[in-house]
């Protein structure tokens, strides 16, 4: 099984500040095919998981573009350029390579 | 739009069994593939299992903790997934929610409670 491991687990971070999380997989996510199926959800309290990012840096529909993903191979990072209220929660990083697997979330919070 | 909605969640007592619905709208369900993820109370996300669409060979695949248990399977004339939970066990206990596999959406979860 592929483990996915994030830091950092709590990110305490001051509005309009930048956040950034990183997230490494155990092995190479790059599929048969060429793509590397990385994705990124946001948990918000009391509400179930919803996608923000997929294939390392896709925005999925409706996300804000202060939401961004990058990295290659097993090493990923989520960057949110300027933390708003609304973004307070716990993001995941998931491989969706082979079957799934998430990383353990880390909590965004403010300061 | 997608809406995925869950239900048949509730209490169960250990060695039980229950069976989820997750109700489908905004796609072509039968074209579909799809997958159950679990969260325990204050824990993380865990993968429960996947089925094919009729057309790719409808077959399952099943995380190890609950391999040889649950089953999963599909009524695409009623665009229903369903989850079947047998030999439930107390670690069972969790949100169980219902995505789309591929790009990911979302169901709002139901809760499953195993408790004597």
């Amino acid at each position: 099984d592929i483990v996915m491991t994030q830091t950092p687990l709590s990110s305490p971070v001051t509005l309009g500040q930048p956040a950034s999380i990183s997230c490494r997989s155990s092995q190479s996510l790059v599929d048969s095919d060429g793509n590397t199926y990385l994705n990124w959800l946001q948990q918000r309290p009391g509400q179930p998981p919803r996608l923000l990012i997929y294939e390392i840096s896709k925005r999925f529909s409706g996300v804000p573009d202060r939401f961004s993903g990058s990295g290659a191979g097993t090493d990923f990072t989520l960057k949110i350029s300027r933390v708003e209220p609304e973004d307070v929660g716990v993001y995941y990083c998931m491989q969706a390579t082979q079957f799934r697997t998430f990383g353990q979330g880390t909590k965004v919070e403010i300061k | 739009e997608v809406q995925l909605v869950e239900s048949g969640g509730g209490l169960v007592k250990p060695g039980g069994s229950l069976r989820l619905s997750c109700a489908a709208s905004g796609f072509t369900f039968s074209n579909a593939w799809m997958s159950w993820v679990r969260q325990a109370p204050g824990k993380g996300l865990e993968w429960v299992g996947r089925i094919k669409s009729k057309t790719d060979g409808g077959t399952t695949d099943f995380a190890v903790p609950v391999k040889g248990r649950f089953t999963i399977s599909r009524d695409d004339s009623k665009d229903t997934l369903y989850l079947q939970m047998n030999s439930l066990k107390t670690e069972d206990t969790a949100v169980y929610y219902c995505t789309t596999w591929g790009v990911d959406y979302w169901g709002q979860g139901t809760l499953v409670t195993v408790s004597s």
